[in-house]
């Protein structure tokens, strides 16, 4: 299986703050890398997928690089609706894998 | 707009079967777009794909479950459902069903999650 490590495990950021979340394959995936928010309680929510594609409806202040090994999730100026885990998948092979999340909370 | 929605026992005894119907509303199951999944997160934790399956009723598993899990699809109720067998404390988990979705880039083919069920909170204990 591919190994997708996330980092860091948890920050905490304030509103208006850039944000940025890493994600690294332990293999090449290209740009089969997409990018998930989940809130307690809630399934996760596509952001962004094919590493840099913003998925339809979700807001511009997301953004997504990298390709290869070597991926980022930025969060251009984050909003109180922003605090969250996030998770990155790889669907390059199966099976599909997914990071061990970042968690972004209020500081 | 398409919409899923787990069904099932939230209770299950160790070594016994655990049981669960995804319901697609909205659309319909055999339209192809979707590779419809099954994802399980423990409390706390992270999230780990079960299996999929197409509506022509091909699947695939993770392989670290693939000896516990079967799939089926019953185009006629617009649902389909996941078995694991042989359960034990470490099969409770919130357990989502999904659709996988492919879209054509510049240069790939990328799958991702584009649906998700609510979820559904299954429990195994004696």
């Amino acid at each position: 299986d591919i190994q997708m490590t996330q980092s860091p495990s948890s920050l905490s950021a304030s509103v208006g703050d850039r944000v940025s979340i890493t994600c690294r394959a332990s293999q090449s995936i290209s740009n089969y890398l997409n990018w998930y928010q989940q809130k307690p309680g809630k399934a996760p929510n596509v952001l962004i997928y094919a590493a840099s594609s913003l998925q339809s409806g979700v807001p511009s202040r997301f953004s997504g690089s990298g390709s290869g090994t070597d991926f980022t999730l930025t969060i251009t100026s984050l909003q109180p609706e922003d605090f969250a885990t996030y998770y990155c998948q790889q669907s390059h092979t199966t099976p599909p894998t997914f990071g061990g999340g970042t968690r972004v909370d209020v500081k | 707009q398409v919409q899923l929605q787990e069904s099932g026992p939230g209770l299950v005894k160790p070594s016994r079967t655990l049981s669960l119907t995804c319901t697609v509303s909205g659309g319909s199951i055999n339209s192809g777009d979707y590779y419809w999944s099954w994802i399980r997160q423990p409390a706390g934790k992270g999230l780990e794909w079960i299996g999929r399956i197409y509506f022509t009723g091909s699947t695939e598993s993770n392989p670290s479950l693939e000896s516990r899990v079967s799939m089926s699809v019953d185009a006629s109720k617009n649902q389909f459902s996941l078995k694991l067998n042989s359960v034990t404390a470490a099969d409770t988990a919130v357990y989502y069903c999904a659709g996988f979705r492919g879209v054509l880039t510049a240069t790939a083919f990328v799958l991702f999650f584009d649906l998700w069920g609510r979820g559904t909170l299954v429990t195994v204990s004696s």
